[in-house]
C-alpha cells in the first residue's frame, strides 16, 4: 500500500530532551515536506525537500532541523523541545514538478507531540 | 509573500450545496490546491487548479480565477461524511516550487 510512515504518532516529552520524528514513504517520491498543524492556523510548513541531500526551509523553520540523506526518509529533528513546539505534525510527500501527480501531496497520520 | 482567507466555518444541511471561497494575495501563482481533513486524520488530496475555470471530480468542484486571485470549493448533494476541515493551499512563483502555504481551514459542518 502506498503510504507515508510517521513515527512516534504521540509523544510527550520534557523541555531541552532531544528528540526525532520519522518520516518513511515508499512512492519514489522525490518532495518532501514538514507541517505543524496548530487550532485556527491551519498547516504551516516548517521545512522541505526537493530531492535528496536538498532541503529548505518553510515558513516556521525556528527550532527545528531535518535531514534527507536517502529518497524514501525525511527525519525531522527537535535538538532542544520548548513548549511552544507541541503540535500536531505532518509528513507529506509527492513527485517532483513536472511529473504527474506532483501537486497531490500524500500525508502520514501525523504526530501529536507535548512539550511539557 | 503570499496569504490566503478563507472563512473558518459553514453549516449546511444533507443534500445541500456548499460553496468555500479562498482568497489570495501573492506575487505570482502556479496553482490552487484544496484538501480535506477529517477530525484527528490525515489531509486527503482533494483537486488542483494551475488554469482558470472549473474543474468537477464527482460531487466536488474547484474554480479558479487568476484574475481575481480567488477560488472555490464546491460540495454538492451534502453527506453528513463531508464533515470535516477544506484547505486551501497555493505554491508562489516567485518562491521555490518546494514551498506551499495554507489557509487556515474551513470547518463545514453538515446536518441531518
Amino acid at each position: 500500500e502506498a503510504q507515508v510512515t510517521q513515527n512516534p504518532r504521540y509523544l510527550i516529552t520534557v523541555t531541552g530532551k532531544k528528540l526525532t520524528v520519522t518520516c518513511s514513504q515508499n512512492m519514489n517520491h522525490e518532495y518532501m515536506s514538514w507541517y505543524r498543524q496548530d487550532p485556527g492556523l491551519g498547516l504551516r510548513q516548517i521545512y522541505y525537500s526537493m530531492n535528496v541531500e536538498v532541503t529548505d526551509k518553510g515558513d516556521v523553520p525556528e527550532g527545528y532541523k531535518v535531514s534527507r540523506k536517502e529518497k524514501r526518509n525525511f527525519p525531522l529533528i527537535l535538538e532542544s523541545p520548548s513548549p511552544n513546539q507541541t503540535s500536531l505534525y505532518f509528513c507529506a510527500s509527492s513527485f517532483r514538478p513536472g511529473l504527474p501527480g506532483a501537486n497531490v501531496l500524500t500525508f502520514g497520520a501525523g504526530s501529536r507531540l507535548t512539550v511539557l | 509573500g503570499q496569504s490566503l482567507e478563507q472563512p473558518s466555518e459553514v453549516t449546511a444541511v444533507e443534500g445541500a450545496i456548499v460553496q468555500i471561497n479562498c482568497t489570495y494575495q501573492t506575487s505570482g501563482f502556479y496553482g490552487l490546491s484544496w484538501y480535506q481533513q477529517h477530525d484527528g486524520g490525515a489531509p486527503t488530496f482533494l483537486s488542483y487548479n494551475a488554469l482558470d475555470g472549473l474543474e468537477e471530480t464527482g460531487r466536488f468542484s474547484s474554480f479558479l480565477s487568476r484574475s481575481d486571485s480567488y477560488g472555490y470549493l464546491l460540495l454538492q448533494e451534502l453527506q453528513m461524511k463531508d464533515s470535516a476541515s477544506y484547505f486551501c493551499a497555493v505554491r508562489s512563483s516567485t518562491d521555490s516550487w518546494g514551498k506551499l502555504q495554507f489557509g487556515a481551514g474551513t470547518q463545514v459542518v453538515v446536518t441531518p
